[in-house]
C-alpha cells in the first residue's frame, strides 16, 4: 500500500485563491521531504525542500511567498498554493527521504486555476 | 546543470513483446540514475538506480537498465511485456548516492507506455 499520502489528488479553484495540498508518511517519519511539479509535457521540477522544524530552501524561480511549506511535524508537511493563477496550474508531488535514504513519492496533485 | 531527456513521449507495445525506453542524460559529475514508475492514482515507485558498479542494473517487475558513459545513456529494457506495465515511466539523475542531497532529482519528461493485448 501506499506509504506516502497525498491529497487532494485534484484540485479547482478560481485565480486569486489559495489552494493546500497535503503531504503525510503513513508508516515512517522522515525529516526531509521536497516538493516537485510538473507543468505539462515538461519534467518534474524540484521546488523546494524542507526540514522538519525549519524554513524550506526554495530552487531558482520558485517564489517562497506563493508556495508557502509547512513541515510542522516528522509525518506531516502541507504546501500553499497562495492567490493562485492559470500559471500555477500544474501537477504537484511531494517526496519523504526516510532514514534509510529511501525516497517514497505521493501520488500527485493536479492542480487547474480557472 | 544536469538534464535528462526521454526522447520517446508516448510507446505502444503488444503484450509479450520487449520494450526499451530510451534515457540521456547530461551531468559533469558521476551520475547516480534512476528509473520510476508511475501509475495512475500512484506516487512514483523506483523500479531501479545505478550508482556504481555493475553497468547493468536488475531491478523490479523483470526491469533491467544499461549503464553507458560513452553514450550517456540509462535505457530500460525488459524482455517481454504485461499488461500491468501500462504506466508513466520516468528516468531521474541525482546529485549524491546518500544525505539530503539524494532526494534532489532531476527528472526527463516521462514516457507513457502502454500496452495492446
Amino acid at each position: 500500500g501506499a506509504v506516502v499520502s497525498q491529497h487532494p489528488s485534484r484540485v479547482i479553484c478560481k485565480s486569486g485563491t489559495s489552494v493546500k495540498i497535503e503531504c503525510r508518511s503513513l508508516d515512517f517519519q522522515a525529516t526531509t521531504m521536497f516538493w516537485y511539479r510538473q507543468f505539462p509535457k515538461q519534467s518534474l521540477m524540484l521546488m523546494a525542500t524542507s526540514n522538519e522544524g525549519s524554513k524550506a530552501t526554495y530552487e531558482q524561480g520558485v517564489e517562497k511567498d506563493k508556495f508557502l511549506i509547512n513541515h510542522a511535524s516528522l509525518t506531516l508537511s502541507t504546501l500553499t498554493v497562495t492567490s493562485a493563477h492559470p500559471e500555477d496550474s500544474s501537477f504537484y508531488i511531494c517526496s519523504y527521504l526516510a532514514t534509510n535514504e529511501k525516497l517514497f513519492f505521493g501520488s500527485g496533485t493536479q492542480l487547474s486555476v480557472l | 546543470a544536469q538534464s535528462v531527456t526521454q526522447p520517446d513521449i508516448h510507446i505502444t507495445v503488444s503484450e509479450g513483446a520487449s520494450l526499451e525506453l530510451r534515457c540521456n542524460y547530461s551531468y559533469g559529475a558521476t551520475p547516480y540514475l534512476f528509473w520510476y514508475v508511475q501509475s495512475p492514482g500512484q506516487g512514483l515507485q523506483l523500479l531501479l538506480k545505478y550508482f556504481s558498479g555493475d553497468t547493468l542494473v536488475q531491478g523490479i517487475k523483470g526491469f533491467e537498465a544499461e549503464f553507458k558513459r560513452s553514450q550517456s545513456s540509462f535505457n530500460l529494457r525488459k524482455p517481454s511485456v504485461h499488461w500491468s506495465d501500462a504506466a508513466e515511466y520516468f528516468c531521474a539523475v541525482g546529485l549524491s548516492a546518500g544525505g539530503t542531497s539524494y532526494g534532489k532529482l532531476t527528472f526527463g519528461q516521462g514516457t507513457i507506455l502502454t500496452v495492446h493485448p
